[in-house]
């Protein structure tokens, strides 16, 4: 069974860091893209990174780029979000999501969730 | 960026009643479409991927249609069980985009 769970959520004053975590299992981690997307509260889903399946290659929305970094640990199937000068904007559920195998494949499965509170 | 329209926003139905849902691209994605339900509290969930292909395990009261810029994702038979919020993703072209989701409530 595939399973995506993410970790590293909580409450972090404007301009600080915090690195979310999600752990694969159930699937060959390494032969698939990630991706990270979040939903503010009460608001739809927002892209925000994505990383190719040897970690290779990389991409940021606007509202993130020189602040976020992807990256991933496939010896650990493990994809990670580095977040910093985080904004009152950056308050979110953040899900990771797998990229199906085939060229344009959509987003075949989501992780939990973990929420991220920027407040001081 | 490609913008993704969906209309409408929220829709009141009544059980077996049809839904129809629309997703309009500011430029032409082909069939690189997908629709997904999001129920309360959850995540969210793929329903139909390259505008029209079902997905294993989706009951088949769920359908799509569409290519280019206008897209459909269409529930037959509506039950209570559907009440959530469907998004359209496009994945032509980064940044991936979706739309701003429609709210589908059981009245």
């Amino acid at each position: 069974e595939v399973q995506l769970v993410e970790s590293g959520g909580g409450l972090v004053q404007p301009g600080g860091s915090l690195r979310l975590s999600c752990a694969a299992s159930g699937f060959t981690f390494s032969s698939y893209a990630m991706h990270w997307v979040r939903q503010a509260p009460g608001k739809g889903l927002e892209y925000v990174s994505a990383i190719s399946s040897n970690g290779g290659s990389t991409y940021y929305a606007n509202s993130v780029k020189g602040r976020f970094t992807i990256s991933r640990d496939n010896s650990k199937n493990t994809l990670y979000l580095q977040m910093g000068s985080l904004r009152a904007e950056d308050m979110a559920v953040y899900y990771c999501a797998r990229e199906g195998l085939g060229e344009d494949s959509p987003f075949d499965y989501w992780g939990q969730g973990t929420l991220v509170t920027v407040s001081s | 960026e490609i913008v993704l329209t969906q209309s409408p926003d929220f829709q009141s139905v009544t059980p077996k009643e049809k839904v129809t849902i629309t997703c309009r691209a500011s430029q032409s994605i082909g069939s690189s479409l997908h629709w997904y339900q999001q129920k309360p509290d959850q995540s969210p969930k793929l329903l139909i991927k390259y505008a029209s292909q079902s997905i294993s395990g989706v009951p088949s009261r769920f359908s799509g249609s569409g290519s280019g810029t206008d897209f459909t994702l269409t529930i037959n038979s509506l039950e209570a069980e559907d009440a959530a919020t469907y998004y359209c993703h496009q994945s032509s072209s980064l940044p991936w985009t979706f739309g701003q989701g429609t709210k589908v409530e059981i009245k």
